[in-house]
């Protein structure tokens, strides 16, 4: 079965801290992995794409890897800021071009001053 | 401006009362997608619409649930006899551009009383 499973379920850190968000997919075959920020109220925006080929992908503070073998994902964010509380949420492609994505439940992070 | 908009924000209905949730995508994206999200899951495919071509209905829950979409543009999610389970978060998101991207709207929080 395809699936999506993301962890920590929630996490709490202090501002300018860094912390590191897991995501461990089965979907098979692979084409892209997503990761997007959703606010409280909000939809989703998107963060990353990556391919298969692709092992890391930046975006400001937020980086992205990849390990296609391992089919293992992690978002790292760099020196949180308060802004950065919010859902993030893992979402994985099958077959390139398919329009059916399977969508991690989410890490609910937390940023305290 | 040039997101995806849905209308209503916010809706609450009464136990086997009929609701419509709007979406209007971004100009030129040919692709739209509607998904439940509920408490603590992650979202759930309803239906899929590309350009003029047969709309993918498999993920919705019951014959209660129809959507359409008028002039490859504007659309309307449809539920009728509205059930206490139907209660959650409809986004809605168009596609376009590289990697069929999803952009999102903000959603429309339906509860059911």
């Amino acid at each position: 079965k395809n699936q999506v499973e993301q962890s920590p379920q929630s996490l709490i850190i202090l501002e300018g801290k860094n912390c590191t968000l897991q995501c461990n997919y089965t979907v098979s075959p692979f084409s892209n992995l997503r990761w997007y920020k959703q606010d409280t109220g909000r939809g989703p925006v998107s963060l990353t794409i990556m391919t298969f080929s692709e092992n890391t992908k930046s975006n400001g503070r937020y980086t992205a890897t990849l390990d296609a073998d391992t089919k293992q994902s992690s978002l790292h964010i760099t020196a949180s800021q308060l802004s950065d509380s919010a859902s993030y949420i893992c979402v994985v492609s099958g077959v390139s071009g398919t329009y059916k994505y399977i969508f991690g439940t989410g890490t609910r992070l937390k940023v305290l001053a | 401006g040039a997101g995806v908009s849905q209308s209503p924000s916010n809706k609450v209905t009464e136990k086997g009362k009929d609701v419509e949730l709007r979406c209007d995508p971004i100009s030129g994206h040919t692709a739209l997608y509607w998904y439940r999200q509920s408490l603590g899951q992650g979202l759930e495919f309803l239906i899929y619409f590309q350009g003029n071509s047969a709309p993918d209905k498999s993920g919705l829950p019951s014959d209660r649930f129809s959507a359409e979409r008028t002039g490859g543009s504007v659309s309307t999610l449809t539920i009728q006899r509205t059930q206490q389970e139907d209660s959650a978060v409809y986004l809605c998101a168009s596609g376009g551009g590289n990697y069929n991207e999803q952009f999102f709207g903000p959603g429309t929080r339906l509860t059911v009383l």
